[in-house]
């Protein structure tokens, strides 16, 4: 079972550039959550799309930050302008139907982010 | 208060140690508890995951939640030098969606 794409892995750009994030589940999960992910820090939550339908974003900073989930498979995460305090990792997670009480979630190696 | 909090450590123990690893959380609605394991430059994968109070015991690995105390522990007995990695604990709800992570701590196992 191939696991999660995530693209690209690394970017590097100047504050108030736009940048975004390609997102590919394991096939069949339903259930995909964009994590931000800072040095030295757990895993945030920024937003969860159920099939292409959103569960949860109140943690998004909607002022710059949009995610969508176009006929519930693949995902783009993108950030217009972003800012210094965004450089961080940003990682892709899918998940199981049957399985939210386990907290299993499959996550990818992540699309490491750098502002300057 | 975070939901989750996390001695970021980091630790460093010989092969062979027992490691003890630690969280505490500060809702109480919370009952099921995770610990992840993150290699470095990878993504967090699940090592176990435990419902409401109790221990659970997978291989090496022995996770404790106490309730009462709010207290979530991973223990690793007999470590190996691939057991070096940044270990997350996660808490939820029931019906919720969203894990909160702690900070994690960076584990590092001498041969």
């Amino acid at each position: 079972e191939a696991g999660v794409a995530q693209s690209p892995r690394y970017k590097i750009i100047e504050k108030r550039q736009s940048v975004a994030f390609w997102c590919n589940p394991i096939s069949g999960h339903a259930t995909l959550y964009w994590y931000q992910q800072i040095l030295g820090q757990g895993p945030k939550l920024l937003i969860q799309f159920q099939n292409n339908g959103v569960v949860d974003d109140s943690q998004l900073p909607k002022d710059r930050f949009s995610a969508e989930r176009l006929k519930g498979v693949d995902s783009t995460l993108k950030i217009q302008p972003a800012k210094l305090e965004d450089s961080a990792v940003y990682l892709c997670a899918s998940r199981r139907a049957g399985t939210a009480n386990t907290g299993e979630l499959f996550f990818g190696e992540g699309s490491r982010l750098t502002v300057l | 208060q975070k939901e989750v909090e996390q001695d970021p450590g980091p630790l460093s123990v010989p092969e062979g140690a027992i490691v003890s690893l630690n969280c505490t959380y500060s809702n109480s609605a919370f009952q099921y508890f995770m610990w992840y394991r993150q290699y470095s430059r990878k993504g967090p994968e699940l090592l176990m995951y435990t419902y409401s109070s109790g221990n659970k015991e997978d291989g090496r690995f022995t996770a404790q939640v106490d309730k009462s105390s709010k207290y979530i522990s991973l223990f690793i007995r007999d470590s190996q030098p691939s057991d070096s990695a940044t270990y997350l604990c996660a808490s939820m709800g029931p019906g919720a969606n969203n894990l909160f992570f702690g900070t994690g701590t960076r584990l590092t196992v001498i041969p």
